[in-house]
C-alpha cells in the first residue's frame, strides 16, 4: 500500500538553529500539505502545496517557514531559525488530484524538540 | 471558514459497550467530513469520510458515522468496543470538492476498560 514517509522520525535542535523536515508524498499525488501538532493540541494546517507554489498557508506559517519540492519527489519543510515554540509533531499529507482523490494521506511525523 | 467542535476530551468506555464520540462541524460550503485515529507514537490514519452520496458511512475496525446536515454533526459510533482501539480520535471537515486543507477538532482521547 503507498504511504507517505518522513524523515527523520525525531530531531533535537538548539534554538536558532535551521531545520529541515522532509517528506516523500505518494508518487502520483499532486498536492502536498504540512501540519503541526503541539503536545496535547489539536493538528494545525501550516501549508499547501500544489504545483510548485504555495496555495494556502495559515497565520502560523511565516517568514520563518519555507517549503520546497526540490526533486520531484520530496517534499521539504524548512525553519530557518527554530524558537522553543516550534517543539512539536510536523506531519506531512498528500492527496491526488480531482474531486474523487479526498484523502489526504498522512506520514507518521517527525517530532521537533527545540532546545 | 470551517470549524470542528469535539465536546470533552476523554471518554471512557468498557471493553464490548458502545463507543460514542461526537463531532459537530460548522462550514458555510458543503462539507466534506473525516475521522481520524491516531495510536500512540504513531501519525493520523483515516477510519471513515463523508463526501457524497449516503450519509451514513462506515469505515475501518466497525467504525460508523453519520451524517446530519440539519445538525451540523458527523458523530462516529462503534457497537462494541475492543481494547485495540484505544487512542486519539479526530474529526476534521474541509471544502467539497477540493483539494484544499482540513481542519481538525482537538480531538478525543477514547479509553477502554477491560
Amino acid at each position: 500500500e503507498p504511504e507517505v514517509t518522513q524523515t527523520p522520525s525525531h530531531q533535537v535542535t538548539q534554538m536558532g538553529q535551521e531545520v529541515i523536515l522532509r517528506c516523500v508524498p505518494i508518487s502520483n499525488h499532486l498536492y502536498f500539505y504540512w501540519y503541526r501538532q503541539i503536545l496535547g493540541q489539536k493538528v494545525e494546517f501550516l501549508v499547501s502545496f500544489y504545483n510548485n507554489e504555495i496555495s494556502e498557508k495559515s497565520e502560523i506559517f511565516d517568514d520563518q517557514f519555507s517549503v520546497e519540492r526540490p526533486d520531484g519527489s520530496n517534499f521539504t519543510l524548512k525553519i530557518r531559525s527554530t524558537k522553543l515554540e516550534d517543539s512539536a509533531m510536523y506531519f506531512c499529507a498528500s492527496t491526488g488530484q480531482g474531486a474523487m482523490n479526498t484523502e489526504a494521506f498522512f506520514g507518521q511525523g517527525t517530532r521537533l524538540t527545540v532546545v | 471558514a470551517q470549524s470542528v467542535t469535539q465536546l470533552g476530551s476523554h471518554v471512557s468506555v468498557s471493553e464490548g459497550a458502545l463507543v460514542l464520540l461526537r463531532c459537530n462541524y460548522s462550514s458555510s460550503v458543503p462539507p466534506y467530513l473525516f475521522w481520524y485515529v491516531q495510536y500512540p507514537n504513531q501519525g493520523l490514519q483515516l477510519l471513515l469520510k463523508y463526501t457524497t452520496g449516503a450519509t451514513l458511512v462506515k469505515g475501518i475496525n466497525g467504525f460508523e458515522a453519520e451524517f446530519k446536515k440539519s445538525e451540523t454533526s458527523f458523530h462516529l459510533t462503534k457497537p462494541s468496543a475492543h481494547m485495540s482501539d484505544a487512542a486519539e480520535y479526530f474529526c476534521a471537515v474541509t471544502r467539497a470538492g477540493a483539494n484544499s486543507k482540513l481542519t481538525f477538532g482537538k480531538g478525543i482521547t477514547l479509553s477502554v476498560r477491560p
